[in-house]
């Protein structure tokens, strides 16, 4: 079964508006989480590292005030995509460390969220 | 962090045994190979992770030479339902994806 789930699955808004993505590790506590972007027919790019209790890590070119991360649980990082415009269209997913791994490089994946922005 | 690369799209029969190679030729000492599988519209899942020589699971075999700048993933018996992207990472403490391998199979 699932053992990182992401909400909600799918979201359509208009442009200028925020969409928030939650993303939850279920049985299990990550204090880390990873946030990706997938555009179509190519491979995912990290956007950044969620830290629960302290400050989101963002890779090169990723705009920290348009993405806000917030890892404010053990279970729980979300991703507020702000003020979106169409160009923020693409398939958000998020990830977690394996617990039994101890390895960062062994995740666990959400299902994604495909985000459309009008 | 190790580049990997992958062909980017293989063709298949159902039945097959299907084998995709990756290089790594930067790996570290301490970098683990993982291969991960993705379908369409959903999250990468996790297949299989070698460190050196080979490993099986009920999905897949990972073979790894000695020198470790390569590997290859094996999957037997393919069916329609494998066809998927399939990604190769050797990245030491972080997931960096390449651009994978599609992998077709046809009836």
């Amino acid at each position: 079964g699932a053992v990182v789930s992401q909400h909600p699955s799918w979201v359509i808004c208009k442009s200028g508006t925020s969409v928030k993505i939650e993303c939850r590790s279920l049985d299990f506590q990550a204090t880390t989480m990873f946030w990706y972007r997938q555009f179509p027919k190519q491979s995912l790019m990290l956007m950044a590292t969620s830290n629960e209790g302290s400050k989101a890590t963002y890779e090169q070119g990723v705009e920290k005030d348009k993405f806000l991360i917030n890892h404010a649980s053990l279970t729980l990082s979300t991703l507020t995509v702000t003020s979106a415009h169409p160009e923020d269209s693409s398939f958000y997913i998020c990830s977690a460390p394996r617990p039994t791994s101890g390895r960062s490089d062994t995740q666990y994946f959400g299902p994604g969220t495909r985000l459309t922005v009008l | 962090l190790a580049k990997t690369t992958q062909p980017i799209s293989m063709d298949s029969y159902e039945g097959q045994e299907v084998n995709i190679t990756c290089s790594h030729n930067n790996i570290a000492t301490n970098d683990y190979i993982t291969w991960y599988q993705q379908f369409p519209s959903q999250g990468p899942r996790f297949i299989i992770q070698g460190y050196k020589t080979k490993v099986t699971n009920e999905v897949a075999s990972l073979f790894i030479p000695a020198d470790r700048k390569s590997s290859t993933l094996s999957l037997p018996r393919v069916s329609l339902s494998d066809t998927a992207v399939y990604y190769c990472l050797a990245p030491g403490n972080m997931l960096t994806f390449g651009g994978g391998t599609r992998l077709m199979v046809k009836p």
